[in-house]
């Protein structure tokens, strides 16, 4: 069984602050993708990371992933109240067609 | 990226019944999933759902429990059978999003949050 570990599971901080979460496996990912979630919402796709060492930014969101491809980074600058929601890194498994595993996820709130 | 309308949004039912829960998408699809997720936690897959072909489950769901349907390309549906409180949970759909041949991620429905009392 190939799994994610999320951290933290929740971060409480200050407008203004800088955060990183991260997702750590000891398995090989084919791509991994970062979503955030809002409550009564489905999680929506913020980034996919295909390339080993691969670094993608996104205004104040940088991913990046590991180069052996079984870890991933997010970073926010300068959170905003607007960030505040659940964040959930996921894998896509190598040789498991459309399946996902998803970390525990990380519970981001950003205070005014 | 196509867009994925899922019915209900939420629901109150009795243990013992019911509830068939519905994805209708804006596009053809090849393949569609099913996740169940406690409210601000983890997802995790119940089945993946194929057109014209019975739907395949992952360790620990059944099809008596969790029958799904997949008559077209654009819509499915999953039904929760004979419901207990530990049923109680966020159920999603979800779709590929590809561009060309590469996968760029995943769509997903809004979520029925269903509570068994």
């Amino acid at each position: 069984t190939q799994l994610l570990e999320q951290s933290p599971q929740f971060l409480s901080i200050q407008e203004g602050e800088n955060l990183t979460v991260y997702c750590n496996s000891s398995s090989v990912f084919s791509s991994l993708q970062w979503y955030r979630q809002e409550p009564g919402e489905g999680p929506v796709l913020l980034v996919t990371v295909v390339t080993g060492g691969e670094v993608k930014k996104l205004k104040r969101l940088t991913f990046q992933f590991g180069d052996a491809r079984k870890d991933s980074s997010l970073h926010i600058t300068a959170a905003q109240t607007g960030d505040t929601g659940l964040y959930l890194c996921a894998g896509a498994r190598l040789g498991g067609y459309g399946k996902l595993t998803f970390g525990q996820g990380t519970i981001l709130t950003v205070h005014p | 990226s196509a867009v994925i309308s899922q019915k209900p949004s939420r629901d109150i039912c009795q243990r013992g019944t019911s509830l068939t829960i519905q994805c209708q998408v804006d596009s053809q699809v090849t393949m569609m999933f099913w996740y169940r997720q406690q409210p601000g936690q983890s997802l995790t897959l119940i089945a993946t759902a194929n057109q014209g072909s019975e739907a395949t489950y992952e360790s620990g769901f059944v099809i008596d429990k969790f029958p799904i349907s997949r008559p077209n390309l654009t819509f499915s549906t999953l039904t929760v059978s004979n419901m207990s409180p530990e049923d109680s949970s966020i159920y999603l759909c979800s779709v590929e999003v590809r561009s060309a041949t590469l996968l760029d991620g995943y769509t997903f429905g809004s979520g029925t949050r269903l509570t068994v009392v």
